[in-house]
């Protein structure tokens, strides 16, 4: 079976433009976590969501940043006018019901804005 | 909030065994997951403890002592291709994983 894909995988953007991350989940994982890592760093969590309900959106760094799940499987992460700082790797990952299991991550989106 | 400290960088001998450390503050456990992050790819899981004590699998065990807060991965008999990050993440309160930065282990021959 397929794992988590994510695209696009690399994606240049002009300082002010919008942007939008795909993420597939593994089928029949209900739980979908978004997370953002900098070079060097770890996973920082910016969002998750359990079927289509986004439980806690914590992690979202700014209003800018918007994720939707509207029919609990694939994903979107999408950031407006974006800005240098959010220059990263933005990983999606997938589980069963979260508590003790295993998330499976996604190749990741490396976005660069110029 | 949640606290993950774990070294940044180590390095090792191919063949030897080499313990990489972290100890967490949170509120709230459910668990606590290492995982392996090769260089521009995915994390992947390797083990999951929420009671104290080792698991072993394979060359990975990894060990938790929740009233210390403290955990270790210990990898035996490395492989070059054990040169990684290796995040050390847990799940608090919330069930959602929390990463510390990673410990970027090199193994050299």
């Amino acid at each position: 079976g397929a794992g988590v894909s994510q695209s696009p995988r690399y994606k240049v953007a002009k300082r002010g433009q919008d942007v939008a991350l795909r993420c597939d989940p593994i089928s029949g994982h209900v739980s979908l976590f978004w997370y953002q890592q900098a070079l060097g760093q770890g996973p920082e969590f910016l969002t998750y969501f359990q079927n289509e309900a986004q439980l806690d959106k914590s992690g979202l760094p700014s209003d800018r940043f918007f994720a939707e799940r509207p029919e609990g499987s694939v994903s979107t992460l999408k950031i407006q006018r974006t800005q240098q700082e959010d220059s990263a790797v933005y990983l999606c990952a997938s589980s069963l019901p979260s508590g003790g299991n295993e998330q499976f991550f996604g190749p990741g989106t490396r976005l660069t804005v110029l | 909030g949640q606290n993950i400290d774990q070294p940044t960088e180590m390095t090792a001998t191919e063949g030897a065994i080499v313990q990489i450390n972290c100890t967490y503050q949170t509120s709230g456990f459910n668990g606590l997951f290492w995982y392996q992050q090769h260089a521009g790819e995915a994390p992947t899981f390797l083990s999951y403890n929420v009671l104290d004590g080792l698991e072993e699998k394979g060359r990975f065990s990894s060990f938790l002592s929740r009233s210390k807060g403290y955990s270790y991965l210990l990898l035996k008999e490395l492989q070059m291709k054990d040169s990684a990050s290796y995040l050390c993440a847990v799940s608090g309160g919330s069930y959602i994983p929390t990463f510390g930065r990673g410990t970027s282990l090199i193994v050299h021959p």
